[in-house]
């Protein structure tokens, strides 16, 4: 079974500075998705960034962008120029290519943006 | 607008008082799946349905039910709820094969039980 793991529960950041949010996984596939959700206090799920495993380019949507080290099994968040809105839990995902839709998350990081 | 509905919201109840959660979507997505949410163990899958009549478990199914009628709607039942049931509930939906298909998931539903 796959496992995603979050170790930091929780991370600070200057309004405007830089952050990296860690996540790493386990699995022995070898195709698979990897995903970053973003939960604000409204508790709304919202997709910030996905990648696939067979694509070396890291994703890049806007001031969002991942390190994924397939080998290490290490996909890490950078948000850049970190704004007041980006404060929120933030959860790693994992979905296999072959086995369904189901979405296997980390424990998630809070992060805190501070003025 | 397409969306995930759910509701309640928020649910105070009792020990053993049967509920249900309702989940309806408006995106004709055969997938459906119900997770709930408990601090420093992120989400975890209860129940997944690939389409209508077609349901299984996922990682935590103990105490729940779930049905899968009509393609839209996709109730979750806690027939005897417990404290340890106490949590919030999300319902999702996508296409199905996985990939690269989102997962558009509802407001959420925060669960008390007594």
């Amino acid at each position: 079974a796959q496992t995603v793991t979050q170790s930091q529960p929780e991370m600070s950041v200057q309004e405007a500075e830089t952050v990296t949010l860690s996540c790493t996984y386990d699995t022995s596939e070898s195709d698979y998705y990897l995903f970053w959700y973003k939960q604000p206090p409204s508790r709304q799920m919202i997709l910030v960034i996905r990648q696939e495993a067979y694509k070396q380019q890291n994703a890049t949507e806007n001031r969002f962008s991942v390190n994924f080290q397939k080998a290490a099994k290490s996909f890490s968040l950078k948000i850049s120029d970190s704004q007041l809105g980006d404060a929120a839990m933030y959860f790693c995902a994992y979905r296999s290519a072959t086995s369904g839709s189901r979405l296997t998350f980390g424990e998630g990081t809070q992060l805190t943006v501070n003025p | 607008e397409a969306q995930v509905t759910q509701n309640p919201r928020y649910l105070i109840t009792v020990t053993g008082k049967k509920l249900t959660v309702t989940c309806s979507q408006n995106m004709n997505h055969e997938y459906m799946s119900w997770y709930r949410q408990d601090p420093g163990l992120g989400l975890r899958q209860i129940y997944y349905s690939m389409n209508v009549e077609v349901t299984d478990k996922g990682d935590v199914p103990e105490g729940y039910k779930v049905s899968r009628k009509e393609k839209r709607n996709f109730p979750l039942i806690l027939e005897s709820p417990s404290p340890n049931q106490t949590s919030l509930y999300f319902c999702a939906s996508s296409y199905p094969g996985g990939g690269w298909n989102e997962q558009f998931f509802g407001p959420g539903t925060r669960l008390t039980v007594l």
